[in-house]
């Protein structure tokens, strides 16, 4: 069964640094999104993006952040200078079509540890 | 108001019980609307949508109701692998295209 991927699994960080998560997507899919789950926490959309550029984004995706697909398959989240509230798990979801009953499948996530 | 609201739990039930959660989402202009499942520390994964009709699949059945904006989750014969916390997720479909969350309900089923 095809799947989401996401490296790197845990990722430790200094604040002040920059960090790029990546995802490969499922290889038909067109949409793509970002959520994050700060421990303990619900899970929070970050970002949506299609058709090489951001379709949506929340109020915590500020400067700090950033998307793209460079190469055509890899779907990156950039951090520009992370900070202690960073710390969280990242998960990259996607999905095949716009339909809204069309399942979003997640990837199995990045957990950033900003110290 | 939370956007989607749940109570935390945890439930604790034995094997073969029968256990139901409920939620409430303040949008009334939300499109569509999902249970997940999420084991500790891993991604969340579909367990079923919901459909206006409700639908079963299985041991598990999903009720909605859009003029309370409630959504109800039925579990059926419970087993210890049915142990997970459960998120209620809406969609509003106002072309963000992106999943909300509830906080989600915890299950631990007990031998």
């Amino acid at each position: 069964e095809p799947e989401v991927t996401q490296t790197p699994s845990h990722q430790v960080t200094q604040m002040g640094q920059e960090v790029i998560l990546r995802c490969v997507p499922i290889s038909n899919h067109l949409y793509f999104y970002w959520y994050r789950q700060i421990l303990g926490q619900k899970v929070e959309f970050l970002v949506s993006f299609y058709n090489n550029e951001i379709s949506e984004k929340s109020e915590i995706f500020d400067d700090q952040f950033s998307v793209e697909r460079p190469d055509g398959s890899n779907f990156t989240l950039k951090i520009r200078s992370t900070k202690l509230e960073d710390s969280a798990m990242y998960f990259c979801a996607t999905k095949t079509t716009v339909v809204s009953y069309n399942e979003q499948f997640f990837g199995p996530g990045t957990r950033l540890t900003v110290l | 108001r939370k956007e989607v609201e749940q109570d935390p739990g945890p439930f604790n039930v034995p094997e073969g019980a029968t256990v139901a959660f409920n939620c409430t989402y303040s949008n009334s202009a939300s499109q569509s609307f999902f249970w997940y499942r999420q084991d500790c520390r891993k991604e969340p994964k579909l367990l079923m949508s919901v459909y206006s009709s409700g639908n079963e699949d299985g041991r598990f059945t999903a009720q909605l109701n859009r003029a309370s904006q409630y959504i109800s989750l039925l579990i059926r014969d419970s087993k210890l692998s049915d142990s997970a916390t459960y998120l209620c997720v809406v969609n509003t479909d106002t072309g963000r295209r992106a999943l909300t969350f509830g906080s989600g309900t915890r299950l631990q089923v007990q031998p």
